[in-house]
């Protein structure tokens, strides 16, 4: 079955330790998203991917980074420099970032600060 | 900044009543996408309206999208437990999609 899988589920983080969120798909997809959902908010995009090594920041890239050396992982990592990591993180993919391209989410990471 | 808003942020019915959602953005959107969420889950895509004035339906699950492409809505006939979720809308607007920061919908037995 094609899909994408974040790991791990659950993730703890200590004070100014920097954790990384894996996500793979193997649907082929060319486009990649990270967002951040906290309670009442939806979805934020930290950062997006069109292609194999380019990335683009999104509405909320402090304190976070990212890399696409491969077309299906699309790691993010939440830096010490992020003071309020808590949150629930989705990754996406879709064909393309074209018009007209649904997004396909992942089950999602829920950090939390020890 | 764009902002798409939706309302209302939390509806209780009553099993077998109807339910809507709205969206609104202050700029006219290129297309807009409807997502649910169930508890503990993940956004799962339901449709996208493209065309000024569309509509289109799945099943007991009814989306307009407004005359302007400003708007859209979701309406849900009779509803059923398996409703339960957050529903977003995302709209898209050059190359940025916004999501609305979703209807949470709970059902009263």
């Amino acid at each position: 079955d094609g899909g994408i899988t974040q790991s791990p589920k659950y993730l703890f983080r200590k004070e100014g330790q920097n954790v990384t969120l894996s996500c793979e798909q193997n649907l082929n997809h060319d486009a990649m998203y990270w967002y951040r959902q906290d309670p009442g908010q939806g979805l934020r995009l930290i950062y997006y991917s069109q292609i194999v090594n380019d990335f683009q920041k999104g509405d909320i890239a402090e304190g976070y980074s990212v890399s696409r050396e491969k077309k299906e992982s699309f790691p993010l990592t939440v830096t010490s420099a992020q003071k309020n990591p808590t949150a629930f993180y989705l990754c996406a993919s879709s064909r393309s970032r074209g018009p007209g391209q649904p997004q396909h989410f992942g089950d999602g990471t829920r950090l939390s600060i020890l | 900044g764009q902002q798409v808003m939706q309302i209302p942020q939390y509806q209780h019915v009553q099993e077998g009543e109807d339910f809507t959602t709205y969206c609104n953005s202050s700029t006219t959107l290129s297309n807009i996408q409807w997502y649910k969420q169930r508890p503990g889950g993940h956004p799962v895509f339901l449709i996208q309206l493209v065309k000024s004035g569309e509509v289109k339906k799945q099943k007991r699950l009814t989306f307009q999208f407004g005359e302007a492409k400003k708007n859209s809505s979701l309406h849900i006939t009779a509803t059923q437990t398996t409703d339960v979720g957050t529903y977003f809308c995302a709209g898209r607007k050059d190359d940025k999609i916004i999501f609305g920061k979703g209807t949470r919908l709970h059902i009263l037995p």
